[in-house]
């Protein structure tokens, strides 16, 4: 089985930031990947798909990149409504495996 | 637009058994699979399973395999997961999720979640 691994685990961040969290598989994945966004209380939200494509209504201050194993999440300037957990994952038919979240925290 | 709404709360004790549905409106439900995630108190997400719709197929993580069954009824758009011999490591949301059944893709679509309890 693929395993996804997120780092780090959690990141402190300010307002305006750029921050970039990494997620490896223990195999070549591409493009198979996917970015989630979970706040408090709800469910998680699609933010990019197939390593690099935006979802409908995510603000272009998101992105993704990567290939092979190594793929990255990279928000250009935080806003406040972007403190939540970030997950990663892999998909595909008909598994899917998520990375184990990575928190990000005001600092 | 398209929705997944979830069955409420449940409270249950050890050994007994859950099933929560998730009714989708707003999209054809054919072309869409239904998965479960399941989300223990601060922990992860961790995908449980999965079916399509028509013709009812199914496929589960391997850790749930035997113990979680997935269904669905065609006729009011609704799928369902019931959990059995239910333990206290059980306590966790449980999300409905679609992905497009006509290729890879991800999860564009969540219930609000479900909370389930076990306790004695």
């Amino acid at each position: 089985d693929i395993q996804m691994t997120q780092s780090p685990s959690t990141v402190s961040a300010s307002v305006g930031d750029r921050v970039t969290i990494t997620c490896r598989a223990s195999q070549s994945i591409s493009p198979w990947l996917a970015w989630y966004q979970q706040k408090p209380g709800k469910a998680p939200k699609l933010l990019i798909y197939k390593t690099s494509t935006l979802e409908s209504g995510v603000p272009s201050r998101f992105s993704g990149s990567g290939s092979g194993t190594d793929f990255t999440l990279t928000i250009s300037s935080l806003q406040p409504d972007d403190f939540a957990t970030y997950y990663c994952q892999h998909y595909t038919s008909s598994v899917y495996t998520f990375g184990q979240g990575t928190k990000l925290e005001i600092k | 637009q398209v929705q997944l709404v979830q069955s409420g709360a449940e409270v249950k004790k050890p050994g007994s058994s859950v099933k929560v549905s998730c009714k989708a409106s707003g999209g054809t439900f054919s072309n869409f699979d239904i998965n479960w995630v399941r989300q223990a108190p601060g922990q992860g997400l961790e995908w449980m399973g999965r079916i399509i719709p028509i013709p009812g197929l199914t496929n589960y993580a391997q850790k749930f395999q035997g113990r979680v069954a997935i269904t669905a009824d065609k006729s009011t758009n609704t799928a369902y997961m019931e959990v059995t011999s239910l333990r206290s490591e059980d306590t966790a949301f449980y999300y409905c999720a679609r992905a497009s059944s006509n290729g890879w893709y991800p999860f564009d679509y969540w219930g609000q979640g479900t909370l389930v309890t076990v306790s004695s």
